[in-house]
């Protein structure tokens, strides 16, 4: 069984620019969570999507963005790039609406802002 | 005040140790208690979760919950160089509806 996949693997993004970062989750999941991992900060929650609605959000600007398609995979979007927007976003997938319990990490995209 | 706290490390023991790795938390509301491992370049994989007080042995690893301090703690017993990784903890509350991770600890085991 395929796991939490991301893509991009790499992304790097000038600042001031937009970037798009993709998850599908594990098949039969419907709730897809976004989590930054800055280096020494430990996992920022981001974002929660479950059924296409956004269920919970972190303390995050809105430029941070993101939303759930029919197939449950995801998308996460930051527009006005900064250099601090430089992480790891992992993307997490739970069968439920868990609000991250037994939620799958994906691999992760690394971020950097130039 | 972070809500979950954890020292970084790094924490660099020999093989076959018994590993102490510890979190403290500041809300009471916290149920659920989560251990995860995340070795480089990875994402995290949950090990083991607790609800409220109490043990839980998983083979090598223990998690423990001590609610009346606040205080979470993961064992490994009988390390190995692969149990070499960064140990992240996590409490979650309903009420929250997110994870809240601490910092992470990293764990280096040498032969």
């Amino acid at each position: 069984e395929a796991g939490v996949t991301q893509s991009p693997t790499h992304l790097i993004k000038t600042r001031g620019q937009q970037a798009t970062l993709r998850c599908s989750p594990i098949s039969g999941h419907t709730s897809v969570y976004w989590y930054q991992q800055a280096l020494g900060l430990g996992l920022q929650f981001l974002l929660w999507y479950d059924e296409g609605e956004e269920r919970n959000r972190g303390n995050f600007p809105p430029r941070f963005s993101g939303r759930q398609f029919p197939n449950y995979s995801s998308e996460l979007n930051v527009n006005a790039l900064e250099l601090e927007d430089s992480a790891l976003y992992l993307c997490a997938s739970s069968l439920g609406d868990t609000g991250g319990l037994e939620a799958f990490f994906g691999q992760g995209t690394r971020l950097t802002v130039v | 005040q972070k809500e979950v706290e954890q020292d970084p490390g790094p924490l660099s023991v020999p093989e076959g140790a018994i590993v102490s790795l510890n979190c403290t938390y500041s809300n009471s509301a916290f149920q659920y208690f989560m251990w995860y491992r995340q070795y480089s370049r990875k994402g995290p994989e949950l090990l083991m979760y607790t609800y409220s007080s109490g043990n839980k042995e998983d083979g090598r690893f223990t998690a423990q919950v001590d609610k009346s301090s606040k205080y979470i703690s993961l064992f490994i017993r009988d390390s190995q160089p692969s149990d070499s990784a960064t140990y992240l903890c996590a409490a979650f509350s309903g009420g929250y509806n997110k994870l809240i991770f601490g910092a992470g600890t990293r764990l280096a085991v040498h032969p």
